[in-house]
């Protein structure tokens, strides 16, 4: 049982373009949405992340709006750069709870010149 | 500051060989996991710590084993290893709630 999406699969994206993935969630007990970004033969690294009762975080180029009453967020990177290019996961977690971290199966971001 | 620490970095098996992974934290961190990362299946967890003395199962546990017994280190040992064990584990702690994991770089296992 997934209890995290997460879409699409691999992105293209152009030199100064934005990128957008998503993730729909199941559980509405998850209380805190991280983004981690993973570069190839190292561990993924936190990138950015939101509590439910806010609706958008940003931070310089990385943005995470936040709907919840779809189940739904997702990260927006604006002017998207090749140093952009890597993995990308979204994850949901229960705090004081059973303090597990689900992932969604990531996202291949591609940034092209 | 070493962060967290993977021991080793590579590892090829035999079916039916074990064999133990270390995960060592420098950051007093109360919360240890142990995830295994497959293409197109994300980090999948397999066990998980919330102190030291504690584990419990994630999703993926079959045909693994885990202890706690100091804060620092969390191991994950496979009894009898096979072939769908082939993987790149990764090992992470966090501190307190809403405080982000911290991973480690990873082992991959290779089971012939």
């Amino acid at each position: 049982q997934q209890q995290v999406k997460q879409s699409p699969q691999s992105l293209i994206v152009q030199k100064g373009g934005i990128s957008i993935i998503n993730c729909a969630y199941e559980n509405t007990a998850f209380d805190y949405f991280p983004w981690y970004q993973q570069f190839p033969g190292k561990g993924p690294a936190l990138l950015i992340a939101i509590r439910p009762d806010v609706s958008e975080k940003k931070e310089g180029r990385f943005t995470i709006s936040f709907n919840k009453s779809a189940k739904q967020f997702s990260l927006h990177i604006m002017d998207s750069q090749p140093g952009d290019s890597a993995t990308y996961f979204c994850a949901a977690i229960i705090n004081f709870g059973n303090e597990k971290l689900t992932f969604g199966t990531g996202t291949r971001l591609t940034i092209i010149p | 500051n070493a962060g967290v620490t993977q021991t080793p970095k590579f590892r090829v098996l035999k079916t039916g060989q074990s064999m133990t992974l270390l995960c060592a934290q420098d950051m007093n961190h109360e919360y240890m996991y142990w995830y295994r990362q497959d293409p197109g299946m994300g980090l999948r967890l397999i066990h998980y710590s919330v102190g030291e003395g504690t584990t419990a199962k994630g999703e993926v546990p079959d045909g693994y084993n885990v202890s706690r017994l100091k804060k620092q280190n969390f191991l994950l040992g496979l009894e009898s290893a096979a072939p769908s064990q082939t993987s790149v584990y990764f090992c992470a702690s966090r501190g307190q709630e809403y405080s982000p994991l911290h991973f480690g770089n990873g082992t991959r296992l290779t089971v012939t």
